[in-house]
């Protein structure tokens, strides 16, 4: 069965930093393209960023890029997610999908864990 | 970048009703058109890949069409447990844009 479960979230200060984590079981991870998906609270979703199963290439959406950094461990079947830099703005539910071969389509999700950026 | 609209944002319905969600493209993505369903408290939950392919477990009365800009989720007879929010997304590149959601709400 297909798990995927994040970890790493809480209560952080602005400007400050935080790491998520997402263990993945259940599938060969390192064949697999990842990414992290934000919703802020009563929003839409967001996607954030985007790792190939080799760890390159990597992408980011605009509101992230040179705050955050995504990274693997395929050894350990874990993907990452380092927020620095955190804003107000970055309050939200993070969850890792798993991205499916051929249509890009995300067929497993985690079940999110909540960042809040507050003073 | 590819923007995605879904219209309505929000709609009432009856169970028993047919409903229908549009999700347009800013440019042509072909096919690469996903549907997903998320209930509150949930994570997001793939109804529909490659526009109009239905995902392992997924009842029948969803069904996806469209192409290209334009594209479509219809439930053809709405359940108790369908009423929910419904979120396409473009995979043609691997920045996989959402659409803001379609809120179905019960009549």
């Amino acid at each position: 069965e297909v798990q995927l479960v994040e970890s790493g979230g809480g209560l952080v200060q602005p400007g400050g930093s935080l790491r998520l984590s997402c263990a993945a079981s259940g599938f060969t991870f390192r064949n697999y393209e990842m990414n992290w998906v934000r919703q802020a609270p009563g929003k839409g979703l967001e996607w954030v960023s985007y790792i190939s199963g080799s760890g390159s290439p990597i992408y980011y959406a605009d509101s992230v890029k040179g705050r955050f950094t995504i990274s693997r461990d395929n050894a350990k079947n874990s993907l990452y997610l380092q927020m620095n830099s955190l804003r107000a703005e970055d309050t939200a539910i993070y969850y890792c999908a798993r991205r499916g071969y051929s249509y890009g389509h995300f067929d497993f999700w985690g079940q999110g864990t909540l960042v809040t950026v507050s003073s | 970048d590819i923007q995605m609209t879904q219209s309505p944002s929000s709609l009432s319905a009856s169970v028993g009703d047919r409903v229908t969600i549009t999700c347009r493209a800013s440019q042509s993505i072909s096919n690469y058109l996903n549907w997903y369903q998320q209930k509150p408290g949930k994570a997001p939950k793939l109804l529909i890949y490659a526009a109009s392919s239905l995902q392992s477990g997924v009842p029948s009365r969803f069904s996806g069409s469209g192409s290209g800009t334009d594209f479509t989720l219809t439930l053809s007879s709405l359940q108790p447990e369908d009423f929910a929010t419904y979120y396409c997304q473009q995979s043609y590149n691997t920045l996989g844009t959402f659409g803001q959601g379609t809120k179905v709400e019960i009549k």
